[in-house]
């Protein structure tokens, strides 16, 4: 699985749109690009996925690069709650033993 | 519907001591995972299943040893426990899927374990 690279920190005020980036150079055509997060002390959360496509759901959106090198989480009005630290993570699906491998991640402050 | 449950959620151990900690999932998932996760690091996978009675190595799987003897259980022991065993314990559960929906992660809230 490729390794994805992503800033240790950022900051974002309240209310206004997180856009967290995520280098994946090496990604492969068949690897999905993951985020999860992890609000302080508890087990990390799915967000959102996706392959080439833009992605959005009710939490986030995911922009993928055309080359699909790098990807974008955004967050569309943040709030304090989104203060957490966010993992991008690229995975093959396979039929079994797919395992999430975390990496740092970026932490989050969302500030009023 | 409960997900992902650990217990116990604290522990302190001291150095020698052996214990369980004990995960169980109710979403009759197939797949089960054991992380840990240590101050300002991400987290890293200790031991997984992908179905009762089968287990594999993770990417930290030295001093644990795991069993899936029921699918919505997954165990987790310490034989003879150390001070680098302080952490934050994680289980996950997920679906066997042949596609990309694996969101089907779902984590528990944690076993904070410190070994003194």
């Amino acid at each position: 699985d490729a390794k994805t690279t992503q800033p240790p920190s950022m900051d974002c005020a309240e209310g206004r749109a997180a856009n967290l980036p995520c280098n994946h150079s090496t990604i492969s055509g068949n690897e999905y690009v993951y985020w999860y997060r992890q609000i302080h002390s508890q087990g990390p959360q799915y967000i959102i996925h996706g392959l080439k496509n833009n992605e959005t759901n009710e939490m986030a959106s995911l922009i993928i690069t055309e080359d699909r090198k790098s990807s974008t989480l955004i967050l569309p009005h943040a709030t304090l709650r989104d203060t957490a630290v966010y993992y991008c993570i690229a995975l093959t699906p396979m039929e079994y033993g797919n395992k999430l491998v975390f990496g740092a991640g970026t932490i989050l402050r969302v500030k009023s | 519907n409960a997900g992902v449950t650990q217990t116990p959620k604290f522990r302190v151990l001291k150095t020698g001591q052996s214990m369980t900690l004990l995960c169980a999932q109710d979403m009759n998932h197939e797949y089960m995972y054991w992380y840990r996760q240590d101050p300002g690091m991400g987290l890293r996978l200790i031991h997984y299943s992908v179905g009762e009675g089968t287990t594999a190595k993770g990417e930290v799987p030295d001093g644990y040893n795991v069993s899936r003897l029921k699918k919505q259980n997954f165990l987790l022991g310490l034989e003879s426990a150390a001070p680098s065993q302080t952490s934050v314990y994680f289980c996950a559960s997920s679906q066997r899927v042949y596609d990309s929906r694996l969101y089907g992660y779902t984590f528990g809230s944690g076993t904070r374990l410190t070994v003194v």
